[in-house]
């Protein structure tokens, strides 16, 4: 099972939004409200940005929205930040019973 | 604040078995609203689901792995572990204990542990 396909990478500048896409299939993105989005920053965990599609857990700033169309989900970063350089990942449950997550994108904020 | 960590060799031999262990810190993982999971990462690619158990002992895993993959929990000490068996190269990666909130989604991750499997 390949994983999803992500943007290798995306760039903005301070302040403005940038929207990261997730494509899948019918079988994972498009067949369950599980869709989840996460931030890494060099060295360190993942942390969890996105669940459900659209749900931001308590402390996640609300620059921070989800999304999905079909197939394919989206991050949206609104007002960008300096420390919003990191990379992102996608992930969702599968009709296998399973989890699979996006080969990540890298975010330059310039 | 919930805290996951892991503890395990750094280093594994081919065709041996990788064993971690994760210690969870500020709740229990007999709470019934969880799973607890590992997770993997390769340099340089995205996370990789391994597999998931809950308190009672019930786990499953990512089908490509299943035959590999031994997952179980110790409530007494509050850890969870994960073995891989017949590693190779393509087992080297940080890996990861997380908190699952069956069946979406991962929020509190461990710091993870870096194993390399070479001899």
């Amino acid at each position: 099972q390949s994983a999803l396909t992500q943007p290798a990478s995306v760039s903005g500048s301070p302040g403005q939004s940038i929207t990261i896409s997730c494509t899948g299939t019918s079988s994972d993105i498009g067949g369950y409200n599980y869709v989840s989005w996460y931030q890494q920053h060099p060295g360190k965990a993942p942390k969890l940005l996105i669940y459900d599609v659209t749900n931001r857990p308590s402390g996640v700033s609300d620059r921070f929205s989800g999304s999905r169309s079909g197939n394919t989900a989206s991050l949206t970063i609104s007002g960008l930040q300096v420390e919003d350089e990191a990379d992102y990942y996608c992930c969702s449950y599968t009709s296998d019973s399973s989890w699979l997550f996006g080969g990540g994108t890298k975010l330059t904020v310039l | 604040q919930l805290q996951l960590q892991e503890s395990g060799p750094g280093l594994v031999k081919p065709s041996e078995t990788l064993s971690l262990t994760c210690t969870a810190s500020g709740d229990s993982i007999r709470t019934s609203s969880y799973y607890w999971a590992w997770i993997r990462q390769s340099p340089g690619k995205g996370p990789e689901w391994i597999g998931s158990i809950y308190y009672t002992g019930s786990s499953y895993s990512k089908p490509s792995l299943k035959s590999r993959v031994t997952i179980s929990v110790d409530t007494s000490k509050n850890q969870f572990s994960l073995k891989l068996s017949s590693v190779t190269a393509a087992d080297t990666a940080i890996y990861y204990c997380a908190r699952h909130i069956e069946p979406g989604y991962f929020d509190y991750w461990g710091q993870g542990s870096l194993v390399t499997v070479s001899s």
